[in-house]
């Protein structure tokens, strides 16, 4: 099993409509999670951190699931800028400090007009 | 402006020839990275530094080294260069406060290698 799965889309919307993404991760230790955004050919940037309790910003809402090893990211009222690939990223969770990021290969959505 | 810039953006080399990607950023963080991205692999981590003189291997470290002499470069090095080597790679740094996985990490433009 991958340590940090994503579905890798491609995921085709329609501005205005909402939509989510799941991500799972097998390390139950892991202790820090982040949705990072990468557009074509570009370099990956943080979008938000993932917090217990699930936290909100703006049209984005990223929450995790301990239980299930789970995080998601809902966005609303998709715009043509949320065209991108979206990176779930995971601490490696062995020791609290500086141990390895993990990312998922990332899934793609495209905003349709 | 706080950034993280590689050089060179792009390379065409060929196979054994030593090269060197460099990597600085002007933001004083103690935490250093370089990834390699390939498709349908993602993002994989090849070397860290969490301050100067300290390095470690990421999870893909086989044919590359890394020094950290000064707290802001962090130069890639590959000795004798593959064709297995061809990929996007990154340099990124974050702040440590001694978690510094909970912090956001700052990503170079990229350097694209071909190795023929």
């Amino acid at each position: 099993r991958k340590e940090v799965e994503q579905d890798p889309g491609p995921f085709n919307v329609p501005e205005g409509a909402t939509v989510a993404f799941n991500c799972t991760y097998s390390n139950s230790a892991s202790q820090s999670f982040f949705w990072y955004r990468q557009d074509c050919r570009k370099e990956p940037k943080l979008l938000m951190s993932v917090y217990s309790s699930g936290n909100e910003d703006g049209r984005f809402t990223a929450q995790l699931n301990r239980a299930s090893q789970y995080i998601s990211l809902l966005i609303r009222d998709s715009k043509l800028s949320d065209s991108a690939t979206y990176l779930c990223v995971v601490s490696g969770g062995t020791n609290f400090g500086n141990e390895k990021l993990t990312f998922g290969t990332g899934t793609r959505l495209t905003i349709i007009p | 402006e706080a950034q993280v810039t590689q050089n060179p953006r792009y390379l065409i080399t060929v196979t054994g020839k030593k090269l060197t990607v460099t990597c600085s950023q002007n933001m004083n963080h103690e935490y250093m990275s370089w990834y390699r991205q390939d498709p349908g692999l993602g993002l994989r981590q090849i070397y860290y530094s969490m301050n100067v003189e300290v390095t470690d291997k990421g999870d893909v470290p086989e044919g590359y080294k890394v020094s950290r002499k000064e707290k802001r470069n962090f130069p890639l090095i590959l000795e004798s260069p593959s064709p297995n080597q061809t990929s996007l790679y990154f340099c990124a740094s974050s702040v440590d406060t001694g978690l510094a996985l909970y912090n956001e990490q700052f990503f170079g433009p990229g350097t694209r290698l071909t190795v023929l």
